[in-house]
């Protein structure tokens, strides 16, 4: 079936790395994406990878994607206290259904 | 431009009414979903609406809920006789249906059922 499996906290100090996992079950999924939802706010897209990627890196944060153990990673840099938040992994794929599995977030909290 | 936006941001509601939510997404954009967050949960899919094709309603917990999209722009949650297990965070977000499929979320409708 379908499953999105992540671990639910983290707590790191400002200046460390975060490394935040997801694993995920279903191989034919396409995109994979990173959310991120701040106390009070919305979520936001944060990045996402195609599934034919194995890294992207965007300024202080680097995906990586392990297809074969499908696993997903999200390494923050250098953390900092504007960092903590709910970090959401979701899959997807393309076609017609764009209905996303999501997995049930993990919450950074970033110690000064 | 505008984001989306939801309505009301807080209902509170006895057990047993009907409640409906509302959900205005980003103009043009095709594609819409409602999702569920309880507290400490992820997010639970309810319905998603993609143009004029019949809507995904494959995560409406039961037929108490109903959904539906007017002209392709705004889209109603209802909850009939509500429960207190429907007590939540009900989400809404849209999407213009474009690679890499980003969705854009309204800030929510915070359900409670007394």
């Amino acid at each position: 079936g379908e499953d999105v499996e992540q671990s639910l906290f983290l707590s790191v100090r400002e200046g460390d790395s975060s490394v935040i996992n997801c694993t995920y079950t279903d191989s034919s999924s396409t995109y994979l994406y990173w959310y991120k939802q701040e106390p009070g706010a919305g979520l936001q897209l944060l990045t996402y990878i195609f599934s034919n990627m194995d890294m992207k890196q965007d300024q202080r944060l680097t995906v990586l994607l392990n297809k074969k153990d499908k696993h997903l990673s999200l390494r923050i840099a250098d953390t900092q206290t504007g960092d903590s938040a709910i970090y959401f992994c979701a899959e997807g794929k393309a076609g017609n259904n764009r209905k996303l599995i999501w997995g049930l977030g993990t919450s950074l909290a970033v110690n000064p | 431009g505008a984001g989306v936006s939801q309505s009301p941001s807080n209902k509170v509601t006895e057990k047993g009414k009907d409640v409906e939510l509302r959900c205005d997404p980003i103009s043009g954009h095709t594609a819409l979903y409602w999702y569920r967050q309880s507290l400490g949960q992820g997010l639970e899919f309810l319905i998603y609406f993609q143009g004029n094709s019949a809507p995904d309603k494959s995560g409406l917990p039961s037929d108490r809920f109903s959904a539906e999209r007017t002209g392709g722009s705004v889209s109603t949650l209802t909850i009939q006789r509500t429960q207190q297990e429907d007590s939540a965070v009900y989400l809404c977000a849209s999407s213009e249906g474009l690679v890499p499929y980003e969705q854009y979320f309204g800030p929510g409708t915070r359900l409670t059922v007394t």
